[in-house]
């Protein structure tokens, strides 16, 4: 079945360090590929996504690029920022269950000044 | 313009009881789904619902059903509670279902059973 891995965390960083959180994927054929935040106290909030192979997300300085070589969706941020600080969900949707998506475990980010 | 909105945000039941969870999407929004997040993990899919019919159910046992209702709003109830059902139950909404993982989640309902 289609599924999600990411690194696990927490992933601590100091301000302005660049930012890496793996995300890879099982599924078949080309499903479409998302990057959630959740910030403390707040709902998920899309923060980009890609739906074919090589295109590039990007939001708020986030960037990801969608490798079906690697099936993977890494998230980069060069400088991060203590507003930050939040868990990231990579998360996909599947040619064959086009209505639901399916997260990875999430990664809490802790930015420190 | 306002979010999703869930109530209620924080319950306590006990194991056997039913519970029922509600939501309201944004205005406009006319698919619904439910996702169950238990602590340190990922949300999973329960449902989804668009113009009061189920579109999809995730892998969820019997005793977890919805509605939703001609103003779109929905309703998720959970019979027989179990204490593996304690968790944070979030609504997100969407224009329609065609726009494919770009939902807008509420903050949720988070659910303890004891």
């Amino acid at each position: 079945g289609n599924s999600v891995t990411q690194m696990e965390g927490p992933v601590t960083l100091s301000e302005e360090a660049f930012l890496t959180i793996n995300c890879t994927y099982t599924a078949t054929g080309y499903p479409s590929l998302f990057w959630y935040v959740q910030y403390p106290g707040e709902g998920l909030q899309l923060l980009l996504k890609a739906t074919k192979a090589d295109d590039k997300g990007s939001n708020k300085g986030f960037e990801a690029t969608y490798r079906k070589e690697t099936t993977s969706f890494h998230l980069e941020k060069g400088s991060v920022q203590v507003s930050d600080s939040a868990v990231y969900f990579c998360a996909l949707i599947g040619m064959d269950s086009s209505y639901k998506l399916i997260f990875g475990s999430g990664t809490r980010l802790l930015v420190r000044p | 313009d306002a979010g999703v909105t869930q109530s209620p945000t924080h319950l306590i039941k006990t194991r056997g009881q039913h519970v029922t969870l509600r939501c309201s999407p944004i205005s406009g929004h006319k698919s619904v789904s439910w996702y169950q997040q238990v602590l340190g993990q990922g949300p999973q899919f329960i449902f989804q619902y668009y113009e009061k019919e189920e579109r999809g159910r995730g892998n969820f046992p019997d005793r977890f059903s919805a509605r939703q209702f001609p103003n779109y709003s929905s309703e998720l109830n959970v019979n027989a509670l179990l204490l593996g059902d304690s968790a944070l139950y979030l609504c997100a909404s969407s224009l329609d279902p065609e726009q494919l993982g770009e939902l807008f989640f509420g903050e949720g309902s988070r659910l303890t059973v004891l």
